[in-house]
């Protein structure tokens, strides 16, 4: 059973237009969610997270967005650029647990100049 | 800093076979975890160490997988016997622990087939 769930496998964007990608979790008792963002050949790596007690973050031209009643989060990327290319995890963690995160399968974003 | 550091990066080997997986952890990191990668289930937590002491090894598949962490810049995974549905990448990462961002740092991964 997926706590963590990316129904998009995979997502096309033109070069300086929206980038959104989605995730859904299960475990109400999670309060710390996560994006990492991996290359091919590479470990994935931190890029942006937030807290239950919070509906959004930013982080320049990335932005996550938490709906706790539909638990629900999502990604946004403004302007997408072609670098931006790769796959990007959903991850959730409960505070409780420790350091312990449950990650989703992953979206494969493909931004096309 | 180096970061984390996995070798090998590569590791081909046949159906039966013993295969040992290392990494070395950032230094004063004291959380170290073991990740499995494969297309159908992303990534999948097999195993984490707090202060080198498994604290849930629930994510690893079975009896042919064991992990170890003999010291704070050390740990294996071992599978015996290796077998084809054993074929992924595999991750480890490590992470202060109680850190307020539950960042993980992972390393380059090992890419493991099993024919």
């Amino acid at each position: 059973d997926q706590q963590v769930k990316q129904n998009s496998p995979s997502l096309s964007v033109q070069e300086g237009r929206i980038s959104i990608l989605n995730c859904d979790y299960t475990n109400s008792m999670f309060d710390y969610f996560l994006w990492y963002k991996k290359y091919p050949a590479e470990g994935p790596t931190f890029l942006i997270s937030i807290s239950s007690i919070k509906d959004k973050n930013e982080d320049g031209r990335f932005t996550v967005f938490l709906n706790k009643s539909a638990k629900h989060l999502s990604l946004h990327i403004v302007p997408s650029q072609p670098g931006d290319s790769a796959v990007y995890f959903c991850a959730a963690s409960e505070v409780e647990y420790g350091n312990k995160l449950v990650f989703g399968a992953g979206t494969i974003l493909r931004v096309k100049s | 800093d180096a970061g984390v550091i996995q070798s090998p990066r590569h590791e081909v080997t046949e159906m039966g076979q013993e295969v040992t997986l290392r990494c070395k952890p950032i230094s004063g990191h004291n959380s170290l975890f073991w990740y499995r990668q494969t297309m159908m289930r992303g990534l999948e937590l097999l195993i984490y160490f707090n202060n080198n002491v498994p604290i849930d090894d629930s994510g690893m598949p079975e009896d042919r997988f064991s992990a170890k962490m003999p010291n704070a810049s050390f740990s294996t995974l071992k599978i015996q016997p290796s077998e084809p549905r054993d074929s992924a990448v595999y991750f480890c990462a490590s992470s202060l622990p109680r850190d307020r961002y539950n960042e993980q740092f992972f390393g380059p991964g090992t890419r493991l087939t099993v024919l």
